[in-house]
């Protein structure tokens, strides 16, 4: 089946610092993908949807220049958490959307911890 | 916009016992609904779904029927066992839309030996 590999699955850095968090669809081209936020105990938020070659669609509330979200390629997408403070601490994850309609396809990371110190 | 209701819990089971989950949606078009579930320290993996309204999607002993009269979506499963210890999420899809996800908060379930 789908595989989406996400990367790296945690990180720790320090306040001010930038992280990058990698999505990779490995067997299929993902024409969209999604970046999700959860926070402990509760749903996850979606945070934007990017299209491969076009800018992503951030969510209300959503900074998009602390956020920076890359989708280069058809199976790569990138989030960039830039100047991360302790309060950008969570779990994220990528889903990716193989091309087509009808609600199908819908594949998950594996999530990326992240903990600002 | 479109909405999904789960039951939050958490809830403690023991093993062999009845489980129901409850999900109810609010939507303006005629959705695809799925539930989600995540192992600890994991991301969410597909568990069932269905597409239009009367189907039943079932995986691992679980079942869902999509409801459209009650607007529900409804999870079971007649025997739960430890390895059912997990969060599970409702979704849905709008077709007509921009078919990102809309998840419910989450149920966490623990099953006990």
């Amino acid at each position: 089946g789908a595989v989406v590999s996400q990367h790296p699955s945690w990180v720790i850095c320090k306040s001010g610092t930038s992280v990058k968090i990698e999505c990779r669809s490995l067997d299929f081209q993902a024409t969209t993908m999604f970046w999700y936020r959860q926070f402990p105990k509760q749903s996850l938020m979606l945070m934007a949807t990017s299209n491969e070659g076009s800018k992503a669609t951030y969510e209300q509330g959503v900074e998009k220049d602390k956020f920076l979200i890359n989708h280069a390629s058809l199976t790569l997408s990138t989030l960039t958490v830039t100047s991360a403070h302790p309060e950008d601490s969570s779990f994220y994850i990528c889903s990716a959307r193989e091309g087509g309609l009808g609600g199908y396809g819908y594949t998950f990371g594996s999530g990326t911890r992240l903990t600002v110190v | 916009g479109d909405s999904v209701t789960q039951m939050e819990g958490p809830v403690t089971l023991s093993e062999e016992a009845f489980l129901t989950i409850n999900c109810t949606y609010t939507a303006t078009g005629y959705p695809s609904l799925f539930w989600y579930v995540q192992y600890p320290g994991e991301g969410l993996q597909l568990l069932l779904k269905a597409t239009k309204a009367d189907d039943k999607g079932s995986n691992k002993g679980f079942e869902a029927t999509y409801r459209k009269e009650t607007t529900s979506f409804h999870l079971e499963k007649g025997s739960v066992q430890v390895s059912d210890s997990a969060v599970y999420f409702c979704a849905l899809s709008d077709q007509g839309g921009s078919e990102k996800l809309v998840f419910g908060k989450g149920m966490k379930l623990t099953v006990n030996p």
